[in-house]
């Protein structure tokens, strides 16, 4: 089955504890991003990447890194959390000609 | 810079009725994708229906179909027929050509009264 998967589902942790959100897609899609979404906001672009080793920033990256070692997969990675983090979180993925972008289950994050 | 505005942030129909979710966008490109995404309770974001700018037919999928302005930056989005697993947040979002950004409105969400 054609998806796009995160891990955790749920996290919660405490400020200043570096973790990573895992984002796995079997698609062979180049085209791959993470999303945020708050009350009231949607969802913002996060990072994205073009392909394995192109990365940019999104709209709202102050505190996140990806890396991008292997085309199927995008992790997140919060160095050092704080409780604004708090939020629920997606991956998306999509091929260079493709339309829409195929979205994960969500992670949410709660920072304490 | 692009920005996608839903006015409604909650609407309410009756079983078996229709409703429309508005979307109003500011872009000054040519080309561009609008989408209408749904996200039940389950959190999963769904896409409902896309339009290609340059595309002049308005684009219908079985029940839902959208009224596209491209003069008047318009694209709302008409469920007929409304059913209960309906009920979820329906968020309009917009990608221009060449770019790998989503912008999304900030979503309506969609009560269904049986």
């Amino acid at each position: 089955e054609a998806q796009v998967t995160q891990n955790p589902r749920y996290l919660i942790t405490v400020t200043g504890k570096k973790l990573t959100v895992t984002c796995s897609q079997n698609m062979n899609h180049e085209y791959m991003s993470w999303y945020r979404q708050d009350p009231g906001l949607g969802l913002r672009q996060i990072y994205y990447s073009m392909n394995v080793e192109v990365t940019d920033k999104g709209d709202v990256p102050e505190g996140y890194k990806v890396s991008r070692k292997e085309k199927r997969n995008f992790p997140l990675i919060l160095e050092s959390p704080s409780p604004n983090q708090t939020s629920l979180y997606f991956c998306a993925s999509r091929p260079p000609r493709g339309r829409e972008a195929f979205f994960g289950q969500g992670t949410r994050l709660t920072v304490v | 810079a692009q920005t996608v505005t839903q006015s409604q942030p909650e609407m309410s129909v009756q079983e078996a009725e229709t409703v429309t979710l508005s979307c109003t966008y500011d872009t000054s490109e040519s080309d561009y994708y609008l989408f209408w995404y749904k996200q039940p309770p389950s959190r999963q974001m769904i896409l409902v229906i896309r339009q290609e700018a340059y595309k002049q037919q308005n684009a219908t999928e079985n029940r839902f179909s959208v009224n596209f302005q491209k003069a008047a930056k318009s694209f709302s989005l008409k469920i007929s027929d409304s059913q209960l697993g309906d009920a979820a947040m329906y968020f309009c979002a917009y990608r221009s050509f060449g770019n790998e950004k989503l912008t999304f409105g900030t979503g309506t969400r969609l009560t269904i009264i049986p």
